[in-house]
């Protein structure tokens, strides 16, 4: 049963506009997430990460936003840039409960267009 | 460098035989991990490793095994029990299970 779950397989958007990438969870225990971008036959890089005791973090071009009580975080890409065009993957795991292992979501695959 | 190390990038194997795919990585992590994708099913994880001599099964362990004898090295076995093989196959470690996990390049098996 996925735990981390991304629902829109693909985004398309012009170039100096606002992506906004999402993810939902069901497991209550995970508490650490993370997002990764990646291109083809290639690994996932980390992008940018955030804990619960946070609802924001900044990281230049890059934002993502914590919302505990929906179990909900997003990611903004503000402006996007052709080179951002990557698939994104989404991933959680637990500080506080030992054992648990990165779990992905299946992926936003994002265009940006000029 | 410090990094991981997946090899070879592609690798053929015929049907019913047992192939071994490498993962070496250099940045003294703890935990290691497996992960296989498929096309619309994201990263779906096989096996993992905290520590060495120990390691864990995934959501999708069956016909796969693995060992970490060493702390810099995690080979995946991908057996003839696994009824679909052909994948795109990719290695991770982190410092812990907590951490920041850094991707090989992957190794794409495919299997006629």
């Amino acid at each position: 049963d996925q735990q981390v779950k991304q629902n829109s397989p693909s985004l398309s958007v012009q170039e100096g506009r606002i992506s906004i990438l999402n993810c939902d969870y069901t497991n209550s225990m995970f508490d650490y997430f993370l997002w990764y971008k990646k291109y083809p036959a290639e690994g996932p890089t980390f992008l940018i990460s955030i804990s619960s005791i946070k609802d924001k973090n900044e990281d230049g071009r890059f934002t993502v936003f914590l919302n505990k009580s929906a179990k909900h975080l997003s990611l903004h890409i503000v402006p996007s840039q052709p080179g951002d065009s990557a698939v994104y993957f989404c991933a959680a795991t637990s500080n506080s409960n030992s054992g648990y292992a990165l779990n992905f979501g299946k992926g936003t695959s994002l265009l940006v267009t000029p | 460098d410090g990094g991981i190390t997946q090899s070879p990038k592609y690798l053929f194997r015929k049907e019913g035989q047992n192939v071994t795919l490498s993962c070496e990585q250099n940045l003294n992590h703890d935990a290691m991990y497996w992960y296989r994708q498929d096309p619309g099913q994201g990263l779906r994880l096989i096996y993992y490793s905290q520590i060495v001599n120990d390691f864990q099964k995934g959501d999708i362990a069956e016909g796969y095994s693995v060992s970490r004898e060493k702390k810099e090295s995690f080979p995946l076995t991908v057996t003839s029990a696994q009824k679909n093989p052909t994948a795109f196959y990719l290695c991770a470690s982190s410092i812990d299970l907590v951490s920041v996990a850094f991707f090989g390049q992957g190794t794409r098996l495919t299997v006629v």
